[in-house]
């Protein structure tokens, strides 16, 4: 298994500009997320999912959107980038009642 | 909401003394997780802890959960370089939580030196 996977490992974007955060994992889990952390901060909650088509929002959910189409990935939407969105983005899963597993994240830098 | 306090925030310690982190909820846990972070690398799961009062293990790692279950303690025992890292709890949301909205603590960062 490679457990969960995030591309790109580092981004740079300009102010306005969008992009995808790719997670994907073949562990067969149901539930994912998807954390920011910043420098020298804890992980905040963005969005998670129980399941294909479910998700719901986290503590810190606004200027990102995410969707669920099959149980492997769980992409993350920003729409329109702003400095504060600028940190360290993990992706994780977990099977029911166990741990979670974490992918290696994505770095980004909004400019 | 849920906050979960970790103290201390950092924490120096030569090779070979011992090393405490405490976590505090604002709110009653079904159950606790610890995590450690390297530099530049990702949360890894240490254990879990569900009892009330429960005490774990693991080599020279001791974990305990309060007995009210709203705080617990990470203690290393003659910690080594390899300690090195950012050791975070994380709590589900409320007492029914199942871990969809685990909460993470601040973290406590530890550095060892030789």
């Amino acid at each position: 298994n490679a457990g969960v996977t995030q591309t790109p490992k580092f981004r740079i974007l300009k102010i306005g500009q969008s992009m995808t955060l790719q997670c994907a994992q073949d562990m067969n889990h149901n539930y994912m997320y998807w954390y920011r952390q910043d420098p020298g901060m804890g992980l905040k909650l963005i969005y998670y999912s129980v399941g294909a088509g479910i998700t719901d929002k986290g503590e810190v959910p606004n200027g990102y959107n995410v969707s669920r189409s099959t149980t492997e990935d769980f992409p993350l939407r920003l729409e329109l980038a702003a400095p504060s969105q600028t940190s360290v983005y993990f992706c994780a899963s977990r099977p029911r009642d166990r741990a979670k597993y974490f992918g290696p994240g994505t770095r980004l830098t909004v400019l | 909401g849920q906050q979960v306090m970790q103290i201390p925030q950092y924490q120096h310690v030569q090779e070979g003394e011992d090393f405490t982190t405490y976590c505090n909820s604002s709110t009653t846990l079904s159950n606790i997780q610890w995590y450690k972070q390297r530099p530049g690398g990702h949360p890894v799961f240490l254990i879990q802890l569900v009892k009330s009062g429960e005490v774990k293990k693991q080599k020279r790692l001791t974990f305990q959960f309060g007995e009210a279950k709203k705080n617990s303690s990470l203690h290393i025992t003659a910690t080594q370089t390899t300690d090195v890292g950012t050791y975070f709890c994380a709590g589900p949301g409320g007492l029914t939580g199942g871990g969809n909205k685990l909460t993470f603590g601040t973290g406590t960062q530890l550095k060892v030196e030789l």
